[in-house]
C-alpha cells in the first residue's frame, strides 16, 4: 500500500539533545512538508521541499533543520536551539505535477516529549 | 493575506443529530479549499475538496460541504452524526504562488454525546 510512514510514534528527549524524526513516503510525490501541532493552534509549517536537495523555511523554522537527499525521505531534526519542542509533529506529501488543487497526504505523526 | 478561519473551537452534538462546521476564507480569487479530519493521536485524513464547478461537494464518511462565494464560506455538514465522528476537523486553503503550501484553520473539536 502507498502511504507515508513516520517513526518513531513516541519520542522522548532530554533537554539539550538533538533528535531526528523520520518521514518516508512511497507515493512518488515530489513535495514534502513538516508541521508542528500544538493544542488549539492548528498546524504550523516548519519546512517544506518541492524537489530533492532543495527545501524552504516555513513559518516556524527556528530550532529545526531538514534534509532532502532522496525523493522518498524528508527527516526533521529538532535541535537543542528549539526552546519548546514538546509537540505533535506531522509529515505530509503532495503530488506536484498536474493541478494546484492536489491535496496533501499525511503521516500518522510523532509525539515528541522533552523531559 | 490569504487566511482560513474556523469560528468554533469546540462543538458538542448528540448522536443522530445534524452537524455543521463553519469555515470562512479570505482570498482574492477562486480558492482551492479542503476539509480534513483528525482522530486523537493520528494524522489528518482528507474528507473532501473544492476547486471549481458544483458548489456542493460530496466527501467520504457521509460528509458534504458547500462553497458560497458571496459569504466567503465553505461549511462542512453531516445529516446524522455517529459516535465515530468525534474528532478534530480542519479547513484548509492552498496559497497561491506558494509551491502548494496550505493554510490551515485552527480546527474545530467535535464531541458526540449518546
Amino acid at each position: 500500500d502507498g502511504g507515508i510512514t513516520q517513526s518513531p510514534k513516541y519520542l522522548f528527549r532530554k533537554e539539550g539533545q538533538n533528535v531526528t524524526l523520520s518521514c518516508e513516503q512511497n507515493l512518488n510525490h515530489d513535495a514534502m512538508y513538516w508541521y508542528r501541532q500544538d493544542p488549539g493552534q492548528g498546524l504550523r509549517l516548519i519546512y517544506y521541499s518541492q524537489i530533492v536537495n532543495d527545501f524552504q523555511k516555513g513559518d516556524i523554522a527556528e530550532g529545526y533543520s531538514v534534509s532532502r537527499e532522496k525523493k522518498e525521505s524528508f527527516p526533521l531534526t529538532v535541535t537543542s536551539a528549539q526552546k519548546n519542542p514538546t509537540a505533535f509533529y506531522l509529515c505530509a506529501s503532495r503530488k506536484v505535477e498536474g493541478t494546484t488543487h492536489n491535496e496533501q497526504f499525511f503521516g500518522p505523526g510523532t509525539r515528541l516529549t522533552v523531559l | 493575506a490569504q487566511s482560513v478561519t474556523q469560528p468554533d473551537i469546540h462543538i458538542t452534538v448528540s448522536e443522530g443529530a445534524s452537524l455543521e462546521l463553519r469555515c470562512n476564507y479570505s482570498y482574492g480569487a477562486t480558492p482551492y479549499l479542503f476539509w480534513y479530519v483528525q482522530s486523537p493521536g493520528q494524522g489528518l485524513q482528507l474528507l473532501l475538496k473544492y476547486f471549481s464547478g458544483d458548489t456542493l461537494v460530496q466527501g467520504i464518511k457521509g460528509f458534504e460541504a458547500e462553497f458560497k462565494r458571496s459569504q466567503s464560506s465553505f461549511n462542512l455538514r453531516k445529516p446524522s452524526v455517529h459516535w465515530s465522528d468525534a474528532a478534530e476537523y480542519f479547513c484548509a486553503v492552498v496559497l497561491t504562488d506558494s509551491w502548494g503550501k496550505f493554510q490551515f484553520g485552527a480546527g474545530t473539536q467535535v464531541v458526540v454525546t449518546p
